[in-house]
């Protein structure tokens, strides 16, 4: 079974700072990867899926996220945050099948 | 259209009763699935409906758990026998045809569980 690993648990930083959410996972397969965000009182959304192609994926409200595969990681940036960005983060793979693993996620916090 | 819907929102209930919580997926997908988030966690995959058989109930963490989807729709989980562990955030989400590892899962707002 694949697991998630997010490396931060919780994030503090202001606004127009740059942002960068890691997040590794064990599978030796193939496999998609997949970063969802949960903002305050809202319910998970998809920010970004990667399943083949270029490994750098651009997703919703100027987040991007590259898949190395020798690194077994697929890192979240934004170069410049805004308050609005406030969320809880979680990233998520499957093993080309539909069981999503998800990591333990990683809050955000900006301040204005 | 509507997106995924749970009821109730919450459910406080006390230890060894039962439970029903109700998933209402987004019309027209095939694919349903339950997850259980526990404080501090990501979700934890429980079980997945493909049209109204369970193709995968690996994720249930035991015989207390079932869950049900009889018109290919709405899908009920219910926990027999609560135990205060059984408290958490239980989500559901659903996704469109085909069903796939690539497809994107639409979540509920999910049903908050506590067992007294």
């Amino acid at each position: 079974a694949q697991s998630v690993s997010q490396h931060n648990h919780h994030v503090i930083l202001s606004e127009a700072a740059s942002l960068e959410l890691g997040c590794n996972y064990s599978y030796g397969g193939t496999v998609n990867l997949f970063w969802y965000v949960q903002y305050p009182g809202q319910h998970l959304q998809l920010l970004l899926k990667y399943f083949s192609g270029d490994p750098l994926v651009k997703g919703i409200k100027g987040f991007e996220a590259e898949f190395i595969k020798s690194k077994f990681s697929f890192n979240l940036r934004k170069p410049s945050v805004q308050w609005s960005d406030t969320a809880e983060y979680f990233c998520a793979v499957n093993a080309d099948d539909y069981k999503l693993s998800f990591g333990a996620g990683t809050t955000v916090t900006v301040r204005a | 259209g509507a997106g995924v819907s749970q009821t109730p929102s919450n459910k406080v209930t006390e230890k060894g009763k039962y439970v029903e919580l109700r998933c209402d997926p987004i019309s027209g997908h095939t694919a349903l699935y339950w997850y259980r988030q526990s404080l501090g966690q990501g979700p934890e995959f429980l079980i997945y409906f493909q049209g109204t058989g369970a193709a995968d109930d690996s994720g249930l963490p035991n015989d207390r758990f079932f869950a049900v989807r009889p018109e290919g729709s709405v899908s009920t989980l219910k926990i027999q026998r609560t135990e205060r562990g059984d408290s958490a955030v239980y989500l559901c989400a659903s996704s469109p045809p085909p069903a796939g590892g690539t497809d994107t899962q639409y979540f509920g707002p999910g049903t908050r569980l506590t067992v007294l």
